[in-house]
């Protein structure tokens, strides 16, 4: 069974751009939940998407959105991006979301913004 | 005061040794607890997970929890080299959230 597939491992984009991410979950998984990982930070909660409705959100400006498409593949969208958006962006997926302890989680992708 | 507090180490130990990591949490109302466990430029991966308080064992690793104590431990007996990694404990009520992290290096 194929794991949870995060594109692209790796992204350098200079301040005010936008980016897109993209996440193949695990087949028969419909939610996927986002995470953004910094050293100072450690890993936060973005949003989870579930059957293609966002059921939760994080606390992040509204520059970071996301979508899910009806195979439960999902993008994640930042706008405008700042040089603190720098991270490691994790996706996860699960059967059931919030409510299921058990998430599988991507490689990530590596954002770096200049 | 975070959620969910985890001393980020770094904590190095020899081949062999008993290791111990600790979370505490806030919230009484989580119900679920997990440790992952996060090698260097992988995500990170469910490595044990429990409902209640107690202990449960999995091979060389055991999870505790005290809910009284709101206090989350793991144990590594005989820790290898190949166990060097990050590990993270999490709790869940309506979302996951995640300690900081300790960096675990095991010296062969």
């Amino acid at each position: 069974k194929a794991g949870v597939t995060q594109t692209p491992r790796y992204l350098i984009k200079t301040r005010g751009q936008q980016v897109t991410l993209s996440c193949s979950p695990i087949s028969g998984h419909r939610s996927v939940s986002w995470y953004q990982q910094t050293p100072g930070q450690g890993l936060q909660f973005l949003f989870e998407y579930f059957s293609e409705t966002q059921r939760n959100k994080g606390n992040f400006p509204g520059r970071f959105s996301g979508r899910q498409f009806s195979n439960s593949r999902s993008e994640m969208n930042v706008s405008t991006l700042e040089l603190g958006d720098s991270a490691l962006y994790l996706c996860a997926s699960s059967l059931e979301g919030q409510y299921d302890e058990k998430l599988f989680f991507g490689s990530g992708t590596q954002l770096s913004v200049l | 005061q975070k959620e969910v507090e985890q001393d980020p180490g770094p904590l190095s130990v020899p081949e062999g040794a008993i290791v111990s990591l600790n979370c505490t949490y806030s919230n009484s109302a989580f119900q679920y607890f997990m440790w992952y466990r996060q090698y260097s430029r992988k995500g990170p991966e469910l490595l044990m997970y429990t409902y209640s308080s107690g202990n449960k064992e999995d091979g060389r690793f055991t999870a505790q929890v005290d809910k009284s104590s709101k206090y989350i431990s793991l144990f590594i007996r005989d820790s290898q080299p190949s166990d060097s990694a990050t590990y993270l404990c999490a709790v869940n009520f309506n979302d996951m959230r995640f300690g900081a992290g300790t960096r675990l290096t095991v010296k062969p």
